[in-house]
């Protein structure tokens, strides 16, 4: 079966620092890979999805960077972080293809910035 | 571009009755799909239900269905005898066709809140 992995799962950093938040997954070949912000109490906004290795989509202009340096891997950077870059973030994959294949999503990560 | 609309930011209901939270979407895609997730406090997202845009028939999963109404696209989920552990957050979403259904759009979700 597949599985997804995100960590951390709590990570307090102060403003101006660097970010590496990765997310695996297993059980699986080629899935579309997704980083998705949640901001206290709202909706998931989409910051960056993947189809393929280094194969990167921008939804959202930022100080954020993700990567595919593997087929199951996706990391989220930052040089220097922003007040603003608090929030809470999901991993999710899901097959490439179809219209009726949901996402899958990691546990998320609780970013604080201080 | 798609849209999903929801527009309950919170709801009520009384332990084992019925609830319907409401979904309206906008698309130009031939085709899409439609989901349901559900946000514990713990923060997780659980695929709950799916109904496909040339579907005949309502989705259903155990005390989840989808009441779909394509002309008025709406995809409302209702949730049957509810049980406390059905607090949680819901979101409706939408996977459309165009770019190879590569992206999907989300709802800003409906705080539901079972009461005992």
């Amino acid at each position: 079966s597949q599985t997804i992995h995100q960590w951390p799962a709590t990570l307090v950093q102060p403003v101006g620092s660097p970010l590496s938040l990765e997310c695996t997954v297993e059980g699986t070949s080629n899935p579309n890979l997704y980083w998705y912000r949640q901001a206290a109490g709202r909706g998931l906004q989409l910051l960056f999805y993947s189809v393929g290795i280094g194969q990167i989509s921008s939804e959202v202009p930022q100080n954020l960077s993700a990567s595919r340096p593997q087929d199951r891997q996706f990391i989220l950077s930052s040089k220097k972080l922003l007040l603003s870059d608090s929030g809470f973030y999901l991993c999710a994959w899901s097959v490439a293809v179809g219209s009726n294949q949901p996402q899958h999503f990691g546990d998320g990560t609780r970013l604080s910035i201080l | 571009a798609q849209k999903i609309t929801q527009t309950q930011p919170g709801m009520f209901v009384q332990e084992k009755e019925a609830v319907t939270l409401d979904c309206t979407y906008d698309t130009s895609d031939p085709s899409y799909g439609l989901f349901w997730y559900k946000q514990p406090s713990s923060g997780e997202m659980i695929f709950l239900i799916y109904q496909g845009s040339y579907d005949q028939q309502n989705a259903t999963e155990g005390r989840y269905s989808l009441n779909f109404q394509k002309a008025r696209k709406s995809a409302n989920l209702v949730i049957s005898a509810s049980q406390l552990g059905d607090s949680a957050m819901y979101f409706c979403a939408m996977r459309g066709s165009r770019g190879g259904y590569q992206k999907v759009t989300f709802g800003i979700g409906t705080k539901l809140q079972v009461i005992p």
